[in-house]
Parts: structure tokens; sequence; C-alpha cells
């Protein structure tokens, strides 16, 4: 049982279209929630890492904002390009886990059609 | 920049034989991960350590266990690989106790046939 759950599975967007997607997570012991973008063989980079509710970060045309009294982020990519295809991962840190231990969603997967 | 090495892209192995999958990290992190990847299921943790010689069992250590000899090293064993054991492993790395993003290798698709 995934307690990060994301939606959607996958999406398929038009080269400069915006979209949207969604990672909800457990609403107690909030620590820290994780946001990964993952490219076909590649390794698994960080686009942010988020600690306090309300938060809103930015990177070029991605950003995501965070809730953590409702237990829900969204990721933001605006003006979609084909590079921006990959799999969006997002991961939960809870204050009960130590060692910086993350707990993934199973992603969405973002393709970007020219 | 930090960079996370696995010892394989591929791999095949056959049911049955001891299977090796090593992990190199370049920036002295404390805490080293490793997942496996399966589709629909997203990363689940197999292992991690904390130190050197120090290991904790994560959410699916069974059939698995690892070596952390050395700070940069840290190792993933599979002690009589099975087929339900094909999967993509990704290591991943963290400066210590905290925030931290984490620092994935490349993965190591690994088929036991």
């Amino acid at each position: 049982i995934l307690n990060v759950e994301q939606s959607p599975q996958s999406l398929h967007v038009q080269e400069g279209d915006s979209t949207n997607f969604t990672c909800s997570f457990p609403s107690s012991n909030f620590y820290a929630l994780h946001w990964y973008r993952w490219e076909t063989a590649k390794s698994p980079e960080a686009l942010f890492v988020m600690t306090l509710n309300g938060d809103e970060k930015k990177k070029g045309r991605i950003s995501a904002t965070l809730n953590t009294k409702e237990g829900y982020s969204y990721l933001y990519i605006k003006g979609s390009q084909p590079e921006d295809s990959a799999t969006y991962l997002c991961a939960f840190g809870s204050e009960m886990d130590s060692w910086g231990k993350l707990q993934f969603g199973a992603g969405t997967q973002v393709v970007v059609t020219p | 920049d930090v960079k996370v090495t696995q010892s394989s892209r591929y791999l095949v192995k056959r049911t049955g034989e001891k299977v090796f999958l090593e992990c190199v990290q370049d920036m002295d992190h404390e805490n080293m991960f490793w997942y496996r990847q399966d589709p629909g299921l997203g990363l689940r943790l197999i292992y991690f350590s904390y130190d050197v010689k120090m290991k904790e069992k994560g959410d699916i250590p069974e059939g698995y266990s690892v070596s952390r000899e050395k700070k940069e090293r840290f190792s993933l064993i599979l002690e009589s690989a099975s087929t339900n054991q094909t999967s993509m492993y990704l290591c991943a790395s963290i400066p210590g106790v905290g925030s931290y993003e984490q620092y994935f290798g490349p993965g190591t698709r690994l088929t036991v046939t």
C-alpha cells in the first residue's frame, strides 16, 4: 500500500501547453516533501525539497506548491517542451522516520509531443 | 557535482546465483540507500546505511543483504537470486540526517532468468 499517491499515472501534453499533477501524502508527522524528475536512461534528479506549509518553489518553467495540512502538493509545468518528458516522482519524509528515509509515490509519466 | 555510480547498467543472472550490485559515491556522504523500482509501485526501500558497517532494513529487505565496509561504497547482495527480484535497482546518497535531496545513481536493470 502506497501512502504517497500520485495522479494521474501518465499524461500526454502538446508542446506549449501547461499542465499540472498531484501528489498526496499523509497529513500527520510531516517533515519534508521532495519532487524528482527521472528522464529515461538517466538518474532521478531533485527538483524541489519543500518543508513548510504554503511553500512555493520554482525552477524555470516548473513550479510546485505544498499544503501540509491537507496533505497534497502540485507540480506545474508551464509551456511544456519535449525535454520535459520524464517521470516525476514525489517523496514524503516523515518525522517518524530517521536517517533521511523517504516514501516515494509511483510517479506521473509526462510525454510532451511536438 | 555529486556523483553516484553503479557497477552495471544491465545485468542478467540465473536463478540461484549470488548477485552483487555495487554503488559508489564521491562526495563523502554519510547515508546511502538501495531501492528497487517496479511499475506502479514507486521506489521501495530495501536497505539503508547511516555509517560504515551500520545498516538498517527498509521496507522490503527479504532476500537481500548489504555491505558497507568503506564510506563511499554500498553493496547490495542477492544471496540466491529469484525471478521475482527482476527489477530496476537504484542507489542513492545524502550528506546526513535532514531534509536533503537524495542523489541517485543511474540504476541497474537486473533480469533473473
